[in-house]
């Protein structure tokens, strides 16, 4: 069964990088699409964006000029930076597998961001 | 950009009632690519239906789902205690994905 682990600060300074790593276990990370999900505090869910084994990402429109997703196969892990980050941003980020459905999450990680 | 729009917005019941949730999209949307889930404070949303009428793995009959083209329906035919949680719908269309605001479902 596969399983989806995220880490990375839970408390990143305003202005800065936000950067959290997922680490998938259970399975390879190849083939699959790879998502990462966030969900304010208070709101619901948002999706932030993908990447494909091969390299190739998808972004919220909402948010593409601040996201970056990554993947290293060798270590079955892919990652998210979000640059310029203010207090919206806080949330809990989920890492996730798959799209239409989502069928395999994280249990997801609290970031807030404050000074 | 397909919105997806969820009603009500929170449903008083009490066990043993019906549910129906409902999600409407604002164009149409692939009911292969339409899926519910239920989501928990502190747990990580659970997949309990997917290609609009199918239910995941080990999800009790009691959760159906329905519908086609913008308009979706999520039903529980009996509530039990542990159903009172938040549920969504999303979708995947033209390479991105869209979750409705969520539909509270609380004990009455």
């Amino acid at each position: 069964q596969v399983q989806l682990q995220e880490s990375g600060p839970g408390l990143v300074k305003p202005s800065e990088t936000l950067s959290l790593t997922c680490t998938v276990s259970g399975g390879s990370i190849s083939s699959f699409y790879w998502n990462w999900i966030r969900q304010p505090p208070g709101k619901g869910l948002e999706w932030v964006g993908y990447i494909y084994d091969s390299g190739s990402t998808n972004y919220n429109p909402s948010l593409k000029s601040r996201v970056t997703i990554s993947v290293d196969t060798s270590k079955n892990q892919f990652s998210l930076k979000l640059s310029s980050v203010t207090a919206a941003d806080s949330a809990v980020y989920y890492c996730a597998r798959d799209l239409a459905p989502v069928q395999h999450w994280g249990q997801g990680t609290l970031v807030t961001v404050s000074s | 950009e397909i919105v997806l729009t969820q009603s009500p917005g929170t449903l008083s019941l009490s066990p043993g009632e019906r549910a129906i949730l409902s999600c409407r999209a604002s164009q149409s949307v692939s009911s292969s690519y339409l899926a519910w889930y239920q989501h928990k404070p502190g747990q990580a949303p659970r997949l309990l239906v997917y290609g609009a009428s199918s239910r995941a793995t080990g999800i009790p009959d009691r959760f159906s789902g329905s519908g086609s083209g913008t308009d979706f329906t999520l039903t529980i035919s009996s509530l039990e205690p542990e159903d009172f949680a938040v549920y969504y719908c999303q979708q995947f269309d033209t390479s991105r994905i869209t979750f409705g605001q969520g539909t509270r479902l609380e004990i009455k």
